[in-house]
């Protein structure tokens, strides 16, 4: 079965400056996706970013970009410019290109950003 | 705006009573999930549902049920609640392939 691990329960960053998040997986498949999810404390969980496998350029929203290194089975959230709107739970997903769409979740990584 | 609602914000139970926490989506999506969230623990996947009357047990099923009788709605049932499934209960639908999940608010549910 396939896990994912966030390393760091807890980050802080100054606003304005830049943070990664860290994120490692285990699966023996090579198609795959990935996704980083975000959720503030108003709960509602929100889609950040996501990536495919298959390719090889990392995906970029504006201020987030991921380094996606597949050897490593490695994916980091890179936010850059943090604003105070960036403070929440950042969830880390996996999810198999066959088969059934339910996601695997990482345990999360806390982001504080200071003023 | 598409949506994914949940019944209730806020939810508190006796221990032994029958629950049921719904979840309704706009969008036409084949399938649903239901996640609890606990601090530590991350989202753990309960049940899902990839189209009507049809369910898969997730992670930990255990002392859950969920009905799937219409396209949009998805309930999640506790047969007997127990204090130890005071929880966050997230609920979730996608559609494409590979496009992640759109999920509700979240219910909180305490067991007393």
């Amino acid at each position: 079965a396939q896990t994912v691990t966030q390393s760091q329960p807890e980050m802080s960053v100054q606003e304005a400056e830049t943070v990664t998040l860290s994120c490692t997986y285990d699966t023996s498949e090579s198609d795959y996706y990935l996704f980083w999810y975000k959720q503030p404390p108003s709960r509602q969980m929100i889609l950040v970013i996501r990536q495919e496998a298959y390719k090889q350029q990392n995906a970029t929203e504006n201020r987030f970009s991921v380094n996606f290194q597949k050897a490593a089975k490695s994916f980091s959230l890179k936010i850059s410019d943090s604003q105070l709107g960036d403070a929440a739970m950042y969830f880390c997903a996996y999810r198999s290109e066959g088969g059934s769409e339910k996601l695997v979740f990482g345990k999360g990584t806390k982001l504080t950003v200071n003023p | 705006d598409v949506k994914v609602t949940q019944s209730s914000r806020y939810l508190v139970k006796r221990t032994g009573e029958k629950v049921f926490l719904e979840c309704v989506q706009d969008m036409d999506h084949e399938n649903m999930f239901w996640y609890r969230q606990d601090p530590g623990l991350g989202l753990r996947l309960i049940y899902f549902s990839y189209d009507v009357k049809m369910k898969e047990k997730g992670d930990i099923p255990e002392g859950y049920s969920v009905s799937r009788e219409k396209k949009e709605r998805f309930s999640l049932i506790l047969e007997s609640a127990s204090t130890n499934q005071t929880s966050m209960y997230l609920c979730a639908s996608s559609f494409l392939l590979g496009a992640g999940y759109t999920f509700g608010s979240g219910t909180r549910l305490t067991v007393v």
